[in-house]
C-alpha cells in the first residue's frame, strides 16, 4: 500500500468553478497534513496546513481532514488559470518524515 | 522574505565522481531536509536533519549520500560516487519549531538540477 495517493490526473476544471482534489494516507498515526503547489519546472510551494479533523479555510483555499478515513482534500474556490498546476498531498508521520503523493495534475479551463 | 538558497542550480558530473550540493536553510529554522524529484515522477524523500544528526532517512539514502551542516548556516548533500540513475532535481527544503515540535511546513529552495553522464 502507498504512503500517500493521490489520482494524477489531469482533473480539468472550467475557469470560476470549484477544483476538489483528493488524498489518502496509509500511517494512521500521521500527524499533521500539507497541500503543496508544484508549477512545472518549479519547486514546491506550501498553500495549507492541517493538524486536526475539520475544515481549515484560507481565502479560496479549504483543507479538509479526516483522520478516522485517513482522508485529506483541497477545494479551491473560483479557479484561476494561475491555479493549472500539481497538487501534492504531504504527510508528516509521527517520525518527522514528510511523505510526499505523486501529485494531482490540474488544468483550469479558461 | 526569507528563502532557502541552493547551489548549484545545475550540475553536469560523470559517473563514479563525488558531487557536493549546498543549501543555506531559512536561518531560524531547525530542521532540514533533502528531497530528490526525477523528472516526471515523486517528490521522494531522502533524509530529515535535527539537531546536528539524521533524524530520518529513506532507503535511497544508502551508504554514498552523507549530509552535513559545516557550520551555522550551511547544509550541504554530498554524493559519494555518482550514478545514472542519481540524476535528478535535488531540493533542500527547512521547517521551524513550534512549542518543541516541528511544524513540518516546509520551504523548499529552487532546487538543484544534477545530470551524470
Amino acid at each position: 500500500q502507498k504512503e500517500v495517493e493521490q489520482n494524477s490526473g489531469p482533473l480539468s476544471v472550467p475557469e470560476g468553478a470549484i477544483a476538489s482534489l483528493n488524498c489518502t494516507y496509509s500511517d494512521r498515526g500521521s500527524q499533521s497534513f500539507f497541500w503543496y503547489r508544484q508549477y512545472s519546472g518549479k519547486s514546491p510551494e506550501l498553500i495549507m496546513s492541517i493538524y486536526s479533523n475539520g475544515d481549515k479555510e484560507d481565502g479560496r483555499f479549504t483543507a479538509q481532514l479526516n483522520k478516522a478515513s485517513q482522508y485529506v482534500s483541497l477545494l479551491i474556490r473560483d479557479s484561476q488559470p494561475s491555479d493549472s498546476a500539481t497538487y501534492l498531498c504531504a504527510v508528516n508521520r509521527r517520525d518527522d518524515k514528510i511523505i510526499f503523493g505523486k501529485g494531482t495534475r490540474l488544468h483550469i479551463l479558461p | 522574505e526569507p528563502e532557502v538558497t541552493q547551489t548549484p542550480s545545475h550540475q553536469v558530473t560523470q559517473m563514479g565522481q563525488e558531487v557536493i550540493l549546498r543549501c543555506v536553510p531559512i536561518s531560524n529554522h531547525l530542521y532540514f531536509y533533502w528531497y530528490r524529484q526525477i523528472l516526471g515522477q515523486k517528490v521522494e524523500f531522502l533524509v530529515s536533519f535535527y539537531n546536528n544528526e539524521i533524524s530520518e532517512k529513506s532507503e535511497i539514502f544508502d551508504d554514498q549520500f552523507s549530509v552535513e551542516r559545516p557550520d551555522g548556516s550551511n547544509f550541504t548533500l554530498k554524493i559519494r560516487s555518482t550514478k545514472l540513475e542519481d540524476s535528478a532535481m535535488y531540493f533542500c527544503a527547512s521547517s521551524g519549531g513550534l512549542g518543541g515540535s516541528n511544524t513540518g511546513e516546509l520551504f523548499f529552495g529552487e532546487g538543484s538540477r544534477l545530470t551524470v553522464l
